[in-house]
């Protein structure tokens, strides 16, 4: 069964203070590990899509990497604006119409 | 950019009712889809649709139908709306298959009450 698993549930940063959100995932064959962001009450804004291990993208003070096994959103030198919900998803080779989300890491960052 | 555009924002509806929940996209796709989302939970898939009048089932269709007459149109339906529909639904869309540039974009959400 598809799966995916993200931690932690929680994260609070200091302003400036660089971290990782993981998203493990279990899917019969990748076609896809996506990252959103969302805000309270707002629908999911599309960051990233990967496709291969290795494959890395940029955004800002994002970073996604991906592996055989899980996902990894580096924030670099994070902002108050930063706060927010970051979910993971993934599509299998299987059902390619359907994505698996994961419960999200819900970051919070102070200044 | 692309939008996809939810009706409301907020409903507030009484158990029993039949609820419409109308979504349009703007980047003629052909695959649009019906989440909900509740704490814990995560976002579960309710039905999709990837032509004009094609539905298929989600992981959680009961209690729901769905409408999509135009392909920029997909309309969520509650037949007899129930408390434990109270949650958050969400509307997304993409390019069908699994390339580049097949991402889902989704809408802003509606926050459903039913009491």
């Amino acid at each position: 069964e598809d799966q995916v698993t993200q931690s932690p549930e929680a994260l609070r940063l200091q302003e400036g203070e660089s971290s990782s959100l993981n998203c493990s995932y279990t899917v019969s064959g990748l076609r896809g590990l996506f990252w959103y962001r969302q805000d309270p009450g707002k629908g999911p804004e599309f960051l990233f899509t990967l496709y291969s291990a290795g494959e890395e993208k940029e955004k800002e003070r994002l970073k996604a990497t991906l592996t055989k096994k899980e996902s990894f959103l580096h924030i670099t030198a994070p902002k108050p604006e930063d706060s927010a919900t970051y979910l993971c998803a993934v599509r299998g080779y299987y059902n390619t119409d359907k994505l698996i989300f994961g419960t999200g890491t819900r970051l919070q960052v102070f200044p | 950019d692309v939008k996809v555009t939810q009706s409301s924002r907020y409903l507030v509806k009484r158990t029993g009712e039949k609820v419409f929940l109308e979504c349009v996209q703007d980047m003629d796709h052909e695959n649009m889809f019906w989440y909900r989302q509740d704490p814990g939970l995560g976002l579960r898939l309710i039905y999709f649709s990837y032509d004009v009048k094609m539905k298929e089932k989600g992981d959680i269709p009961e209690g729901y139908s769905v409408s999509r007459e135009k392909k920029e149109r997909f309309s969520l339906i509650l037949e007899s709306a129930s408390t434990n529909q109270t949650s958050m639904y969400l509307c997304a869309s993409r390019y069908p298959g699994t390339g580049r540039n097949t991402e889902a974009f989704f809408g802003q959400g509606t926050r459903l009450t039913v009491v």
